[in-house]
């Protein structure tokens, strides 16, 4: 496995409220991803980062940011968080953009 | 096969038969093909892939074959083992592009003791 690791894996809070995901990397590759994984949905990708500070959107990357200041840490923030961004949360990485993505084991997101 | 909508497609075989898990693909530029596995409370772990210069590919355990005729492709694996129970989804890309993994919803592999 690629050494991702998601914090925090659970987070509970209200609608209204920043929201700051982190996804830590140990294997030095340049691409790392974010998406969201919803029932009758698959993988979702939210934003990718193809570098430090080279990020770019995905589909459904409405009511989110990232940043990416280190190779080894992107993170997603949700400035305002509402309750139709209750999801799992998952951080990939790849070293190059045509070999497989790793995954990390998610953060669960509840927003009341 | 796979499909899009709230309940997983759902698979069922005896320990120790074979599986085959489907998936069809939609775009047809893509070039670059994964299998992934995910249990209940982790995240997708990659099982293999396959570019579009072949037509099928052997791991440890697990061929995948693709059909670009009819955009199809397909996870077989080899002996089935209690372990193998999990969700498999196939993910489908462009290759030289870092944006372009699109995912299939995936099928419910369960396996019978």
């Amino acid at each position: 496995d690629a050494g991702i690791t998601q914090s925090p894996r659970h987070k509970v809070t209200e609608t209204g409220t920043p929201v700051t995901l982190r996804c830590h990397q140990t294997e030095n590759h340049r691409y790392m991803y974010w998406y969201r994984q919803d029932p009758g949905h698959g993988l979702r990708l939210i934003h990718y980062s193809y570098g430090v500070k080279d990020t770019d959107k995905g589909e459904v990357s409405d009511g989110y940011s990232v940043s990416r200041s280190k190779t080894e840490d992107f993170l997603l923030t949700l400035e305002s968080a509402t309750s139709s961004q209750t999801s799992v949360y998952f951080c990939a990485t790849s070293d190059e953009g045509n070999q497989p993505q790793h995954f990390g084991d998610g953060t669960r997101l509840s927003i009341l | 096969g796979e499909s899009v909508g709230l309940h997983l497609p759902t698979l069922s075989v005896q320990e120790g038969d074979n599986s085959i898990i489907n998936c069809a693909y939609s775009n047809s530029a893509s070039d670059y093909f994964i299998w992934y596995k995910q249990e209940s409370g982790k995240g997708p772990q990659f099982i293999i892939d396959i570019r579009s210069n072949m037509d099928k590919r052997q791991g440890q355990r697990v061929t995948v074959l693709l059909n670009k005729t009819v955009k199809h492709l397909s996870l077989q694996i080899a002996a089935t083992q209690p372990g193998d129970s999990a969700v498999y989804f196939c993910a489908e890309g462009i290759s030289g592009s870092a944006r372009q993994l699109t995912f299939g919803s995936g099928t419910q592999l369960t396996v019978l003791p």
